[in-house]
């Protein structure tokens, strides 16, 4: 079954403690994994797209990196406005639209 | 730019009641999608429309009808709504560039079904 699974739940930090979330995925052949931000009442913000093992992408604080069965988001010296969830995704290649979400990590950044 | 648009932002309907629910999108991207976020469960795919007038069921497609109104404009429509379909509904519209596939969504139509 295709499955994609996001770690932990929830992460509290400091700020200025960097960290990393993990999101390992079960898929028959990935065409892409995705990583959003999502605020409280708001949808979801694009972030990275990675296609390949080894492939890595930054924004500001946030790298994300990409393995053969999992990803990685790294936040480097988080603020508290870091404070979100993350949500990854998983777009197979089977099913042209199928992208299977993650149900997210919560971080909370305290100052 | 507006982005992805989205209305209503809530609404509380009986068992039983239909509505609409509307997108739009001003970034002339072909690929438009509507999902639902449910607690402890990530986005599931209900519908999605690769180009105008072409509309494909998603993950979760039962209770819902879309239609595809032009390059701008997706909406879902419940016929008879039930308690189950309580949820938040994002849409969504997708471009492919050289550097990968970006997805933008909407801010979520927040439905209550009593």
């Amino acid at each position: 079954e295709d499955q994609v699974t996001q770690s932990p739940e929830a992460l509290r930090l400091q700020e200025g403690e960097s960290s990393s979330l993990n999101c390992s995925y079960t898929v028959s052949g990935l065409r892409g994994l995705f990583w959003y931000r999502q605020d409280p009442g708001k949808g979801p913000e694009f972030l990275f797209t990675l296609y390949s093992a080894g492939e890595e992408k930054e924004k500001e604080r946030l790298k994300a990196t990409l393995t053969k069965k999992e990803s990685f988001l790294h936040i480097t010296a988080p603020k508290p406005e870091d404070s979100a969830t993350y949500l990854c995704a998983v777009r197979m290649n089977t099913g042209f639209q199928k992208l299977v979400f993650g149900t997210g990590t919560r971080l909370l950044v305290s100052p | 730019n507006a982005g992805v648009t989205q209305t209503p932002k809530f609404q509380v309907l009986k068992t039983g009641q239909s509505m609409t629910l509307q997108c739009a999108q001003d970034m002339n991207h072909n690929s438009m999608y509507w999902y639902r976020q449910d607690p402890g469960m990530g986005l599931r795919l209900i519908y999605y429309s690769a180009s105008e007038g072409t509309t494909d069921k998603g993950e979760v497609p039962n209770g819902y009808n879309v239609s595809r109104l032009n390059k701008r404009e997706f909406s879902l429509r419940l016929e008879s709504a039930a308690p189950s379909q309580t949820s938040v509904y994002f849409c969504a519209s997708s471009e492919v560039r050289a550097t990968g596939e970006t997805q933008y969504f909407g801010p979520g139509t927040r439905l209550l079904v009593l």
